[in-house]
Order: structure tokens, then sequence, then C-alpha cells
């Protein structure tokens, strides 16, 4: 099955500044990687993703790159806010049961940003 | 309208009860998951269904049963609690099965004491 290993566990940084967040997968197969955060005591949201065919996608601060050679991909934050302190998890999905076997998660980030 | 609802939002239990988690969602997915975090945050996924069919049983005990009435329903029934089954337990569902968006419910802290 998928193995999905994310680092750092904890990363502090300080306000304004960038944040990466570094993920690496197993299986081959796999074409969509989202990444969730989640607020203290929340559910986990999606925030963005990308799939297989794209090397590189953008939304405002967020952007997520992906090197399927490689089998990594990276979540970059920048000016980093107040409200972007929480647990971010990558995930991977979409292996040869046809995407049956749902998404693999990382180990979760805890990003502090620091006023 | 919450799309995908699950309760009870809090359970505190004693070891060796059996309790329930129901989960709905209002979203007209065909694919809905169980997951469980533990303490750590670790998100690991337990069961997934496919059009009231199971597609996904990891290594879960056999305490753990899932149920699943229809396609918006998933419910998740555990026997003979154990101090280890404290967790939040997150219900999710998706459009289709794998390579989709997850929608996750609010979760359901589990306590044994």
């Amino acid at each position: 099955g998928e193995n999905v290993e994310q680092h750092p566990s904890t990363l502090s940084v300080q306000e304004g500044d960038s944040a990466v967040i570094k993920c690496t997968y197993s299986d081959s197969a796999s074409n969509y990687f989202p990444w969730y955060k989640q607020e203290l005591g929340k559910r986990p949201q999606l925030i963005i993703d990308i799939r297989s065919n794209v090397g590189e996608k953008k939304d405002q601060r967020i952007a997520v790159t992906l090197n399927k050679t490689a089998k990594h991909f990276s979540l970059h934050i920048t000016e980093t806010q107040p409200e972007d302190s929480a647990v971010y998890f990558c995930a991977a999905s979409g292996g040869p049961g046809g995407g049956a076997d749902g998404l693999t998660f990382g180990k979760g980030t805890h990003l502090i940003i620091q006023p | 309208d919450t799309a995908v609802s699950q309760t009870p939002k809090y359970l505190v239990t004693q070891m060796g009860n059996d309790k329930s988690i129901k989960c709905e969602q209002n979203l007209g997915h065909d694919t809905m998951y169980w997951y469980k975090q533990d303490s750590k945050k670790f998100l690991k996924i337990m069961f997934s269904y496919n059009n009231k069919e199971l597609i996904i049983n990891e290594t879960v005990p056999n305490r753990f049963s899932p149920k699943s009435p229809d396609k918006a329903h998933l419910n998740l029934h555990i026997n003979s609690l154990e101090l280890g089954d404290s967790a939040v337990y997150f219900c999710a569902s998706s459009h289709r099965a794998g390579a989709n968006v997850l929608t996750f419910g609010a979760g359901s802290r589990l306590t044994v004491l």
C-alpha cells in the first residue's frame, strides 16, 4: 500500500515569513495529492490539491509543487499570518485499485506562526 | 445544512461497553469513510464504503463493525471498548472512491475510562 512521509513534524516561523512542508510517497501509481489544514479541535479541511499531470499549482498565498520522478510534493505558504497556525496534512491517493483505497495521510506538521 | 454530520460529538464510556457513532452526508456522494485520529494527530483510514458496499477494511480489530444502510449513511459500532480505542473518529465522504476531495464530519471524540 501507499506510504506517505511528511516533514517537519513541527515548524515555527515568524509572521510574514514563508513556510515549506515536504512530503514523499511510495506508490508511483498515486495521482492525486491534496493538502488539508486542521485547526485545533476542528475537522481537516482541504486547502489545495494537485494531480499528477500538473507540476505546480497556486492559490493566493498557498502553492503546491509535485515532482513525480522523485515522488515528492511540497506545500509553500508565503507571507504567513497568525491564522495559518494549524496542523497541515499531506495525502496521496489513486493507486492501482482505481483509487478505491482512499487517502493515505502523512503524520502532519504543526505550523506555528510567531508574532 | 451540515454536509457531513456525525453524532455524538463527545462520548465518554467505560471499558467493555459497546457504543455506536452515526454519520450522514447530504452531498449525494457515493463513497463514505471512517478515519481514526489518535492523540498524536495521525489520521488513519479504517473503512471505506462505496454505494453501501465495503471496499476498504484496514487492519482494524473485528470489534469495530461498520454498517451502511444506504449510501448517505455509514455508522460505526464498537464492541467491548478498550482504553486504546480513545481517539477522535472522523467520518468523511467523497464523490467517488479515491482520487477525490474528502469532506470530513466534525469528528466524534471517544474517551474510554
